[in-house]
């Protein structure tokens, strides 16, 4: 078991710049969620998706965020344009609907915005 | 309404000591009480997790307790040891098919002196 695996572990962009992130969940997990993690936020929930399908985008900042899932073995968060508040760490977690409610993160995606 | 709070920010065991992390939550449609445990560079991982019907549950060195009336939860750590030495995150979520949609606390750092 890989368990979930999210790319790049570490991003350094600049202002105004597209920044994509990648995650891969664990085979046959069916629930993928994105979350964020800062200093003065902590840990919260962006979205998450059930069998692909977007279920609750309520945290997501603001509409420079998006989210997708095209399939149940990849999903991508992308920032258009990013800013320097965007910088934070941002996991990927999935979990099995239906038999299992734990959740398994992700190593995470530092992003740097300057 | 959808805050988790957590006390204390840090905290500083001997070895061998009692560590006690606590939790408290204001929405009673929490139905999933888990408890995660970060190293630096890694992303969170389920320790323990408890529901509302049981008043507590233990796990070789871990505990929880669960007091439902108080809406109120701690976790508590026997014998603690310099590995342990990681940021506490209490959690809570909705239950079915919302189980990974969790409101974090803020986190306690720990520190187990040898």
């Amino acid at each position: 078991d890989a368990g979930v695996i999210q790319s790049p572990r570490h991003e350094v962009t600049e202002m105004g710049q597209e920044v994509t992130l990648r995650c891969k969940p664990i085979s046959g997990h069916n629930s993928l969620f994105w979350y964020r993690q800062t200093m003065m936020r902590g840990l919260e929930l962006l979205i998450y998706f059930n069998n692909n399908v977007p279920i609750d985008d309520s945290g997501m900042p603001e509409d420079r965020f998006s989210a997708k899932m095209p399939n149940a073995s990849f999903s991508t968060l992308k920032i258009q344009p990013s800013e320097p508040r965007d910088s934070a760490v941002y996991f990927c977690a999935s979990r099995m609907l239906a038999t299992n409610e734990k959740l398994f993160f992700g190593s995470g995606t530092q992003l740097s915005v300057l | 309404q959808q805050q988790v709070k957590q006390s204390p920010q840090s905290l500083i065991v001997q070895k061998g000591g009692i560590s006690i992390i606590n939790c408290a939550y204001e929405n009673t449609a929490f139905d999933y009480f888990p408890w995660y445990q970060q190293f630096p560079g890694k992303g969170p991982a389920l320790l323990i997790a408890i529901r509302p019907d049981v008043s507590e549950k233990k796990e070789g060195r871990f505990t929880i307790s669960f007091n439902k009336s108080a809406k109120q939860f701690s976790l508590h750590i026997m014998d603690s040891q310099p590995g342990d030495s990681a940021t506490y995150f209490c959690a809570a979520s909705p239950g079915g098919t919302s189980y990974g949609k969790l409101t974090f606390g803020q986190g306690t750092i720990l520190t187990v002196h040898p």
